[in-house]
């Protein structure tokens, strides 16, 4: 089973500053990998598939980049709604499919 | 407008079963493989289950291998997933969520459906 690690647990970000996420394979899972955001009280939702192709409809201030092992979402410039839970899943080598723990981005 | 509705979430004593309905819209249901992933309360998003488009190929989670079954009747537009044998760790939010037409990412997700397994 592939072991997804995101790093940090917790992002303390200013409104308008950028954040960079961090997700870590335990093996190689080339560019298969997805990004979601999920906000307290809702379902996740698709952000970044491929590694880094955006979902339809979700802004240009959501990037990813990487392949391998190693992955970054880079929100460039965030808005109040951006603050929320992020989660990166492999989908290279599977079952099952792996999720990271997720990282919280809060307002700081 | 693509919608996965969950419901049959409740109150389970440990050891009781439970069957979980999703009923999809705005899409043709038939082409697309389905999953069920979970949610412990406070705790980040495990896959539980994977259906092929057919129904012909399941795939699960170790942690639910052999307690649960998946299954779908695509002339009703819906995914089931059958629980057994229910432990506390079983607690959680179960999401309903669409494989992507490619392979490998899950869009969308219902808004899920929870299950507290207690005494």
């Amino acid at each position: 089973e592939i072991v997804m690690t995101q790093s940090p647990a917790t992002l303390s970000v200013s409104p308008g500053e950028r954040a960079t996420l961090s997700c870590r394979a335990s093996q190689s899972v080339s560019r298969n990998l997805a990004w979601y955001q999920q906000k307290p009280g809702q379902a996740p939702r698709l952000l970044i598939y491929g590694a880094s192709t955006r979902a339809t409809g979700i802004p240009a201030r959501f990037s990813g980049s990487g392949s391998g092992t190693e992955f970054t979402l880079t929100i460039s410039s965030l808005q109040s709604e951006d603050f929320a839970v992020y989660y990166c899943q492999q989908y290279n080598n599977w079952p099952p499919k792996t999720f990271g723990q997720g990282t919280k981005v809060e307002i700081k | 407008e693509v919608q996965l509705v969950e419901s049959g979430g409740g109150l389970v004593q440990p050891g009781g079963s439970l069957r979980l309905s999703c009923v999809a819209s705005g899409f043709t249901f038939s082409t697309y493989s389905m999953n069920w992933v979970r949610q412990a309360p406070g705790k980040g998003l495990e896959w539980v289950s994977y259906i092929t488009l057919s129904g012909s190929t399941t795939y699960y989670a170790d942690s639910v291998q052999g307690r649960f079954t998946i299954s779908r009747d695509n002339a009703k537009n819906s995914l089931y997933l059958q629980m057994n044998s229910l432990r506390a760790e079983d607690t959680a939010v179960y999401y309903c969520a669409r494989e992507s037409y490619v392979g490998g990412w899950i869009d969308p997700w219902g808004q899920g459906t929870l299950v507290i397994v207690s005494s």
